[in-house]
């Protein structure tokens, strides 16, 4: 069965800093990962898509690599800003299913002016 | 807009009411998944329509949730006696094509149910 998590569960950082957000799965049967971003009360905005057969994505500041041998992906952020704050959650499309995704629990984080 | 829409977006309901949410996916998008998402953890699949057809479902929680699809289109998910443990967010998805390997999930506001 796959599993997904997401260390550091929270993270507060100045404004200004680049930061890692982690991401693990158990299962390396994946199709693709993806990256979402969610605001307080609101639903979820994809940010990067990474298919199984690519190493990294990258989209103005932010930039996705993925180690399927491992089980790990990482999410970059570059020069944070306080509008980057919010839950960052990845999801994993595992092989041999119907495209359902397997959420990890989220990182928050907060950037401080 | 061109993005996924769910209504209502805040459902207040009494301990065995039924209740009823609903969504409108990207048109053309042919893939529509719902998600369960409890305050605090990442989203949980319910289950997952390709067209009409509800193809996996293994992801409700019991026989009192109950969606469908029947013109390939709208879905609604809905939930009957309701009990204070479904109060969460219901969240919605949708994907261009049949749920290959290469699609990006599109996701909706989501829907936030409280049972008193």
């Amino acid at each position: 069965k796959q599993e997904v998590t997401q260390i550091p569960a929270a993270l507060s950082v100045p404004e200004g800093e680049n930061l890692v957000l982690n991401c693990s799965f158990t299962d390396s049967a994946i199709y693709n990962l993806q990256w979402f971003r969610q605001d307080p009360g609101k639903g979820l905005t994809s940010l990067l898509l990474i298919q199984s057969s690519q190493r990294e994505q990258t989209s103005g500041r932010l930039n996705a690599s993925l180690d399927k041998s491992s089980g790990r992906s990482t999410l970059y952020i570059a020069a944070s800003q306080p509008g980057d704050s919010a839950t960052y959650l990845c999801a994993v499309r595992s092989s041999g299913n119907t495209g359902k995704l397997i959420f990890g629990q989220g990182t928050t984080l907060q950037v401080k002016p | 807009g061109a993005g996924v829409s769910q209504s209502p977006r805040y459902k207040v309901a009494k301990r065995g009411q039924d209740v009823a949410l609903r969504c409108d996916p990207i048109s053309g998008h042919v893939s529509l998944f719902w998600y369960q998402q409890a305050l605090g953890q990442g989203p949980e699949f319910l289950t997952y329509f390709q067209n009409e057809a509800q193809l996996d479902k293994s992801g409700l929680p019991s026989d009192r949730f109950f969606a469908e699809r029947p013109e390939g289109s709208v879905s609604t998910l809905k939930i009957q006696r309701t009990q204070q443990e479904d109060s969460a967010v219901y969240l919605c998805a949708s994907t261009r094509r049949i749920a290959g390997v290469y699609n990006e999930q599109f996701f909706g506001p989501g829907t936030r149910l409280t049972v008193l």
